[in-house]
C-alpha cells in the first residue's frame, strides 16, 4: 500500500540553524507531493507543492523543497529558521489513480529556540 | 473566496452518545470534501471522502459514518460513541481537479468521556 514516511519526529534548532526534514513516499507511479504547516493554535495551510516540472519547489515564508524521484523523496529545506517557524509539519502525497486523496505523513514538530 | 466552517469547535460526549459533526463550504461549487482525524504522532488519518452529493467513499472501517446532504455540507457522524474516537476531527475540501491542494477547517477537539 501507499505511504508517507517522515522519519524525524520532533526537531529541535537555534534560531538562523539551517533546516531539513525529510519526507518518503512508497509508490512507483507518478505523485503530487505537498507540504503542509501547522502552527500553534492555526489551522493547517498549505506551504509548498509539487506536479510537475522543476523538481526544486519554492513556498511561503523562505521554505523549499526538492523532489528526488530516484529516491522517491520530497525533503523540506529552510536556509535559516525563526522562531516563529515553530510548528508542526507534514508532507503528503496524492498517489495518482487514487482520485484526490491526499495520504499525509506523521509530522515532525519542530522548535525553534532563541 | 472561499471559507470552510466546521463545528463546534470543541465537545465532550458520554460514551454511547451520538455523534454529528458538521462541516460547510463556500464560495465555491463540487468541492471534494473530507474528514481527516488527527492523532499526536500519527498523522491525519482519512476517514471519508466525498466527490459529490450522497457520495461516499469510507477510507477506514470504525463506529463513524459520512453523509452529504448538499453539495457544500459535509457531516460526521456516529450512532454510540466509544472512547476510542476521542481526537480532533478536520474536515478540509479540495477542487475537483486531480492534485488540487487541501483547505482545512478549524477542526473539532472530541473529547469522549
Amino acid at each position: 500500500a501507499q505511504s508517507v514516511s517522515q522519519h524525524n519526529h520532533h526537531v529541535i534548532l537555534s534560531e538562523a540553524a539551517s533546516l531539513e526534514l525529510g519526507c518518503n513516499y512508497s509508490y512507483g507511479g507518478t505523485v503530487n507531493l505537498f507540504w503542509y504547516v501547522q502552527y500553534p493554535g492555526q489551522h493547517l495551510q498549505l506551504l509548498l507543492k509539487y506536479f510537475s516540472g522543476d523538481p526544486l519547489v519554492k513556498g511561503i515564508k523562505g521554505f523549499e523543497a526538492e523532489f528526488i524521484k530516484s529516491k522517491f523523496s520530497f525533503n523540506l529545506r529552510k536556509p535559516s529558521v525563526q522562531w516563529s517557524d515553530t510548528a508542526e509539519y507534514f508532507c503528503a502525497v496524492i498517489f495518482t489513480g487514487g482520485g484526490n486523496k491526499l495520504t499525509f505523513g506523521t509530522g515532525t514538530q519542530l522548535k525553534v529556540e532563541l | 473566496s472561499q471559507t470552510i466552517h466546521q463545528w463546534p469547535a470543541t465537545l465532550v460526549q458520554p460514551v454511547g452518545s451520538p455523534l454529528s459533526l458538521e462541516c460547510t463550504v463556500e464560495g465555491t461549487s463540487n468541492p471534494n470534501l473530507y474528514w481527516y482525524r488527527q492523532a499526536a504522532g500519527r498523522g491525519l488519518q482519512l476517514l471519508f471522502y466525498s466527490v459529490g452529493i450522497g457520495q461516499i467513499s469510507s477510507e477506514v472501517p470504525q463506529n463513524l459514518s459520512a453523509s452529504r446532504p448538499q453539495d457544500r455540507q459535509f457531516i460526521l457522524s456516529s450512532k454510540k460513541l466509544l472512547l476510542s474516537d476521542s481526537g480532533f476531527y478536520l474536515c478540509a475540501w479540495s477542487r475537483g481537479q486531480g492534485g488540487s491542494p487541501l483547505h482545512f477547517g478549524n477542526g473539532t477537539r472530541l473529547t469522549v468521556t
